[in-house]
């Protein structure tokens, strides 16, 4: 299986500003990356989905990168909000049956 | 609709003993998993079934069963309850094929499970 990392520390942010997540993997390149948010004590929920052939991918406020070169994804979050304050987790394609695996997640902080 | 749905929320076990985590998704979707989610470890894969009938392991079975009877319901059973499986357990499903299998995961809330 992959070795997925996401930055373990939290992500303290000041309203307004970009917040800038990464997803590093190890092995091959998976033919796509999810990333979801997670809120304390409720179950993750799926923002958006890159594919190796795309180079980014856009969606209100949010943008995601692939570089399968890097084996990396980053996460970016404009015009931050307090609303934004949540886990992030990315989760890669592991089988030609689409499971997943899951990267533990960052912490974001949003203060206003 | 509900989505996916899990029971219970909450449980605290003895050692040894034994419980079936409910999950029931009324979207159709052919896809079901079971996560177990240790702060700082991220979801770990337990169990999943491609559809009624069929299921398969994931990263971290030992302990666990499933079945899958039905479309709409996939339950957890542990036989015999430890200490390590003190965790948060995730429901998710998903419509995926071999030609478009890019399904997004709907989870359920989650159960939170203690064992004393």
């Amino acid at each position: 299986s992959q070795k997925i990392e996401q930055n373990s520390e939290a992500l303290n942010i000041q309203e307004g500003k970009t917040a800038t997540l990464t997803c590093n993997y190890t092995n091959y390149s998976p033919a796509y990356l999810q990333w979801y948010r997670q809120d304390p004590g409720r179950g993750p929920v799926f923002l958006l989905l890159i594919r190796e052939n795309e180079k980014e991918k856009r969606k209100e406020r949010l943008k995601v990168t692939f570089d399968t070169t890097l084996k990396q994804s980053l996460f970016h979050i404009t015009a931050s909000q307090p609303a934004d304050s949540a886990t992030y987790l990315c989760a890669l394609r592991t089988d030609s049956w689409g499971k997943l695996q899951f990267g533990a997640g960052t912490q974001v902080v949003v203060t206003p | 609709n509900a989505g996916v749905t899990q029971t219970p929320k909450f449980r605290i076990l003895k050692i040894g003993q034994s419980m079936t985590l409910q999950c029931t998704q009324d979207m159709n979707h052919n896809y079901m998993y079971w996560y177990r989610q240790d702060p700082g470890m991220g979801l770990k894969l337990i169990y999943y079934s491609v559809g009624a009938g069929i299921t398969d392991k994931g990263e971290v079975p030992n302990g666990y069963n499933v079945s899958r009877s039905t479309t709409e319901d996939f339950p957890l059973r542990l036989e015999l309850a430890a200490p390590s499986q003190t965790s948060v357990y995730f429901c998710a499903s998903s419509y995926s094929d071999r030609r478009k299998n890019t399904g997004e995961l709907f989870f359920g809330e989650g159960s939170r499970l203690t064992v004393l």
